[in-house]
């Protein structure tokens, strides 16, 4: 039982152009959402994240959205980097024992 | 500020035998947890520490995984016996309370032969 799924498992962008990342859930008791990135042999690093009263938050060229009634997230990066090139987890949190659910990532490649 | 500490980095054992993972969280961290990380998946909790108690261990395979956290501080993932699916990364996080962003360690990445 997939909670928290991100469809597209790679992505490929020019730098400078935008790149954004999707991110699906089914559990409507989920209050927390979390975006955080993982390079190789490293551990994933948080990023930015959202509480479900809230639709937008930014954070540089990060903007993450947030519709609740479609259950459904998304990252911004604008512009695009190649030191962004990276795998992109989108994580979800209910209630206050922390416990994320984590989908499957998403390759982003960022091209000079 | 140091960061989650973990290791060994790589370890390649045959199935049946036991493996034993060391992770030492940033100091001040009461939150310790203990995630699995399979090739093409996102991280899955295995067990949540709370100071030296378990707060959450519903998807810990208790019948070949164990997991400690004396005094409060490190901790210990153990696999016993290992079977060829447990082949993963097995990571560690830590953060001040659980509503706190969870810091990663590097990861020690496990291969069942």
């Amino acid at each position: 039982d997939q909670q928290v799924k991100q469809n597209s498992p790679s992505l490929s962008v020019q730098e400078g152009r935008i790149s954004i990342l999707n991110c699906d859930y089914t559990n409507s008791m989920f209050d927390y959402f979390l975006w955080y990135k993982k390079y190789p042999a490293e551990g994933p690093t948080f990023l930015i994240s959202i509480s479900s009263i809230k639709d937008k938050n930014e954070d540089g060229r990060f903007t993450v959205f947030l519709n609740k009634s479609a259950k459904h997230l998304s990252l911004h990066i604008v512009p695009s980097q190649p030191g962004d090139s990276a795998v992109y987890f989108c994580a979800a949190r209910s209630g206050n024992t922390g416990k994320l659910i984590f989908g499957q990532g998403t390759t982003l490649q960022v091209k000079p | 500020e140091a960061g989650v500490a973990q290791s060994p980095r790589y370890k390649i054992i045959e199935k049946r035998q036991s493996v034993a993972f060391w992770c030492n969280p940033i100091s001040g961290h009461a939150t310790l947890y203990w995630y699995q990380q399979i090739l093409g998946q996102g991280p899955k909790l295995l067990i949540q520490f709370q100071n030296n108690g378990v707060v959450d261990d519903s998807q810990l395979p208790k019948d070949r995984f164990s997991a400690e956290r004396l005094k409060g501080v490190d901790s210990t993932l153990k696999i016993q016996p290992a079977k060829l699916e447990d082949s993963a990364v097995y990571l560690c996080a830590s953060s001040l309370t659980s509503l706190n962003e969870q810091f990663f360690g590097p990861g020690t990445r496990l291969t069942v032969l």
